[in-house]
């Protein structure tokens, strides 16, 4: 019954390689997120996704592209990795979209690490 | 740079005693949010209090927001071990996307 699920839990890959991770929410939200959490915690907004609209921080390299089969799943996937890449990866739901407006749901987290 | 900042960037106390943790930001906001990290898991929400609220309670946790100072505290009293955590502050700038700080780690020792 858990509210926001992301798979793996954990990935070690080496550099270069194309990888995706993926996300599921079961709250019938409208909205989800990717976030990026580095080493000393900071954690940054990646993407914010529904069936309407992408918004991309535009500071995400463009080797990042969310897909979302349906409005329950929102994977990431990552071409080429870098050893930068290496963090933290949260996916989040919120039920409307608002952004700041209202309480988001994380999942677990999927600790990536580069070789 | 980050929009919310905390202060203090870690903090050590005894159960029983209170924590006291501290966020500021830059630009104006509609509302201010508090989330909870442990160790090695997703980030849960505590509490929002919007901009023209002064103050919040939601059991154990205090939450004010002075909008004059750009600041806002989160309290908790009579710590427990279990509340051992980060605690984060967001803000959403002009209906933006959520902004974080980045954290305070409590830690309370039996």
């Amino acid at each position: 019954d858990t509210a926001v699920s992301q798979t793996p839990k954990y990935l070690v890959t080496q550099m270069g390689n194309d990888k995706s991770i993926k996300c599921e929410q079961n709250l019938g939200h409208d909205t989800m997120y990717w976030y990026k959490q580095d080493s000393k915690k900071f954690l940054k907004i990646m993407f914010s996704y529904n069936n309407k609209e992408l918004i991309i921080n535009e500071t995400v390299p463009n080797r990042f592209s969310p897909k979302s089969p349906d409005k329950a799943h929102l994977n990431l996937h990552i071409n080429s990795l870098e050893l930068g890449d290496s963090a933290v990866y949260f996916c989040a739901s919120s039920q409307l979209g608002l952004g700041g407006e209202e309480t988001q749901y994380f999942g677990p987290g999927t600790r990536l690490l580069v070789l | 740079s980050q929009q919310g900042e905390e202060d203090p960037q870690a903090l050590s106390i005894q159960e029983g005693e209170n924590a006291t943790m501290n966020c500021s930001y830059k630009t104006s906001i509609n509302n201010l949010q508090w989330y909870r990290q442990n160790s090695g898991r997703g980030l849960v929400h505590l509490i929002l209090i919007r901009s023209n609220e002064r103050e919040k309670h939601s059991g154990r946790l205090r939450v004010t927001l002075d909008t004059s100072k750009k600041s806002s505290s989160l309290l908790i009293t009579a710590s427990r071990a279990a509340d051992t955590a980060s605690y984060f502050c967001a803000t959403a700038p002009a209906g933006n996307m959520l902004t974080f700080g980045g954290g305070t780690r409590l830690m309370v020792k039996p």
